[in-house]
């Protein structure tokens, strides 16, 4: 079945530098993905919607200069944290939906990533 | 705009009882999807069962059901013989039956089986 991949599962980075995380659709193309934010005991609050070769759309609230996004392929959208700080530190996961109905209309997430800001 | 309201922050269930958990959502569109998420400590979101609105025909993914009220705007999970697996968090979600948007999720329910 569809397969959405997040990477890294896991990073840790210094105050101040940028990180970098990617969400691939692995089976299918994906003109459109969506970036979540996941406090610890919260819901996931959407941040964005990449859309491919074209820019993101943010939700109010989210900076975008802070959280850049990128969908440069079909399969490949990427979020960049710049200038992290500690409060950005959270679970940050992406969804994708296949085109078509082959896939009975069904949202797929990635494994989502965890950032810790140091 | 849509929102989905879980009104239950968390609940207990013994182990092979039944549990339902409430969810109740706000739209003007005529049709959509509905869904609810299992996500265990490991955070990975898990699909536990899926309801087009146009179907009167409630869904059912073996022990899991829905009964979906349309007019009420009302969409319960009942999870029925509780297993310790079942312990997550239970997210409801909405989303559009047209155009690629995104879910829009209640803010969950804690959901712990009690052996």
């Amino acid at each position: 079945g569809a397969v959405v991949s997040q990477h890294p599962s896991w990073v840790i980075c210094k105050s101040g530098t940028s990180v970098k995380i990617e969400c691939r659709s692995l089976d299918f193309q994906a003109t459109t993905m969506f970036w979540y934010r996941q406090f610890p005991k919260q819901s996931l609050m959407l941040m964005a919607t990449s859309n491919e070769g074209s820019k993101a759309t943010y939700e109010q609230g989210v900076e975008k200069d802070k959280f850049l996004i990128n969908h440069a392929s079909l399969t490949l959208s990427t979020l960049t944290v710049t200038s992290a700080h500690p409060e950005d530190s959270s679970f940050y996961i992406c969804s994708a939906r296949p085109p078509g109905q082959g896939y009975g209309n069904t949202i797929y997430f990635g494994e989502g990533s965890w950032l810790t800001v140091v | 705009a849509q929102t989905v309201t879980q009104s239950q922050p968390e609940m207990s269930v013994q182990e092979a009882e039944t549990v339902t958990l409430s969810c109740t959502y706000d739209t003007s569109e005529s049709n959509y999807y509905l869904f609810w998420y299992k996500q265990p400590p490991s955070r990975q979101m898990i699909l536990v069962i899926r309801q087009e609105a146009y179907k009167q025909q409630n869904a059912t993914e073996n022990r899991f059901s829905v009964n979906f009220q349309k007019a009420a705007k009302s969409f319960s999970l009942k999870i029925s013989d509780s297993q310790l697996g079942d312990t997550a968090m239970y997210f409801c979600a909405f989303m559009k039956h047209t155009g690629n948007t995104p879910l829009v999720f209640g803010k969950g329910t804690r959901l712990s089986v009690i052996a």
